[in-house]
């Protein structure tokens, strides 16, 4: 079955860079969820998507943006990046409807 | 606003034996409750859901949980433990309605002795 493709799986940049994440959901899901799980931490909701629109907001950086396209894959784009926001970064998908939640493999994104 | 608490950053136990890690929620609405595992350096995986239907609620790997709604418990259990069960495992809420994030728990770190 497809499941939910993060890219890349990991990353590395500089202080001050920017950087895209990239969710590919399972297809038929119209809602896409990011959450942010430093090291030792549980996820934090960042912010999620339905049907392209925001739905909800979390603890997301005003740094940070996303965006939901037509083909319902969301990017998170991270500027001015700090030493803290090194972590693992994970999407989310489910159909509105149903809860059903998969997550994906996450981007493990290291600040140096 | 929902929460959850998982009681015991950290749980350890012998090789088969029982596997006990408590959750306790707070929601104003019914809620939907989940349990997930994650191994190290990798992604949440879903044990199980409760969805409002069988308050017993049975997952992969031998995993199950209860919803007691008097105790806004939803704690995980398994018969006997496996020394592939040592992972992290987090609790989480969400509501029926809409399109509603998941919140977690702190987690809870579980050891299995051999």
């Amino acid at each position: 079955a497809a499941g939910v493709i993060q890219s890349p799986r990991h990353l590395i940049k500089e202080k001050r860079e920017t950087a895209t994440l990239k969710c590919y959901p399972i297809p038929r899901h119209d809602t896409v969820y990011w959450y942010q799980q430093g090291p030792g931490q549980d996820p934090q909701f960042l912010i999620s998507f339905y049907e392209k629109m925001q739905s909800d907001k979390g603890s997301i950086p005003d740094r940070f943006s996303a965006q939901q396209f037509s083909d319902y894959h969301s990017e998170l784009n991270m500027s001015s990046l700090e030493l803290g926001d090194s972590a693992l970064y994970f999407c989310a998908s489910s159909p509105r409807r149903v809860k059903g939640y998969t997550f994906g493999s996450g981007t493990r994104l290291t600040v140096v | 606003a929902q929460s959850v608490t998982q009681l015991g950053s950290h749980v350890s136990v012998s090789e088969g034996a029982l596997v006990l890690l408590r959750c306790n929620y707070s929601s104003s609405v019914p809620p939907y409750l989940f349990w997930y595992v994650q191994y190290p350096n990798q992604g949440l995986q879903l044990l199980l859901k409760y969805t409002s239907a069988a308050t017993l609620v049975k997952g992969i790997n031998g995993f199950e949980a209860e919803f007691k709604k008097s105790e806004t418990s939803f704690h995980l259990t398994k018969p006997s433990a496996h020394m592939s069960d040592a992972a992290e495992y987090f609790c989480a809420v969400t509501s029926l309605q809409g399109a509603q994030k998941l919140v977690f728990g702190q987690g809870t770190r579980l050891t299995i002795n051999p």
